[in-house]
């Protein structure tokens, strides 16, 4: 079975620095997919990034990348410049052969002036 | 493209009653899944269709829940005899399979149920 774990509750970061939240996983599997998503109080869960396990280089997306270490099975994601906006819990999440997602438990991001 | 359709949005019914939540997916998708949502927890799988066929039923899903894909599009969740423990936020999302994005999961909005 695949755990995904996520070791900090909750993080904060000033407006307009950078915050790297952690994930580590495990898994049995050799492809698969890794995913961050936002779920702002409006509790919709947003897509963020997503790494597949086949690659090497890291995803990125606008002020959002990965440091994807398949070895350590570690996932980070790093927000850079960050705004107000970004204040939410943020999840990673597992997908391999069954296609179904395993989430971590999350960690609330504070994002202060 | 509309993205998950998900109502009721909010549902408050007394114990024991019976409750269904209505979900459409994106459109073409073929894959649909159920999650259950707690306060201060991340999303916990209950089930997932692909077209019309349920392939996979987690052991969280008790007999009184009941989840249908009749057509291979929308798809309705029903839980019956509701329990407080049932309180919770049910998400539904859907993925196109196949596709180089066929493993990436869109989510909707969400259900809130409440049981009183």
């Amino acid at each position: 079975a695949q755990t995904v774990t996520q070791s900090q509750p909750e993080m904060s970061v000033q407006e307009a620095e950078t915050v790297t939240l952690s994930c580590t996983y495990d898994t049995s599997e050799s492809d698969y997919y890794l995913f961050w998503y936002k779920q702002p109080p409006s509790r919709q869960m947003i897509l963020v990034i997503r790494q597949e396990a086949y690659k090497q280089q890291n995803a990125t997306e606008n002020r959002f990348s990965v440091n994807f270490q398949k070895a350590a099975k570690s996932f980070s994601l790093k927000i850079s410049d960050s705004q107000l906006g970004d204040a939410a819990m943020y999840f990673c999440a597992f997908t391999g052969t069954a296609s179904k997602l395993t989430f971590g438990t999350g960690t609330r991001l504070q994002v202060t002036l | 493209d509309t993205g998950v359709s998900q109502n009721p949005r909010h549902k408050i019914t007394k114990r024991g009653q019976n409750v269904t939540f209505r979900c459409d997916p994106i459109s073409e998708h073929n894959r649909l899944y159920w999650y259950r949502q707690t306060l201060g927890q991340g999303p916990e799988f209950l089930t997932y269709f692909q077209n019309e066929a349920q392939l996979e039923k987690s052991r969280l899903l008790s007999d009184r829940f009941s989840a249908e894909r009749p057509k291979g599009s929308f798809s309705t969740l029903e839980i019956q005899r509701t329990e407080q423990g049932d309180s919770a936020m049910y998400l539904c999302a859907s993925s196109l399979v196949g596709l180089p994005s066929g493993n990436t999961i869109y989510f909707g909005e969400g259900s809130w149920l409440t049981v009183v």
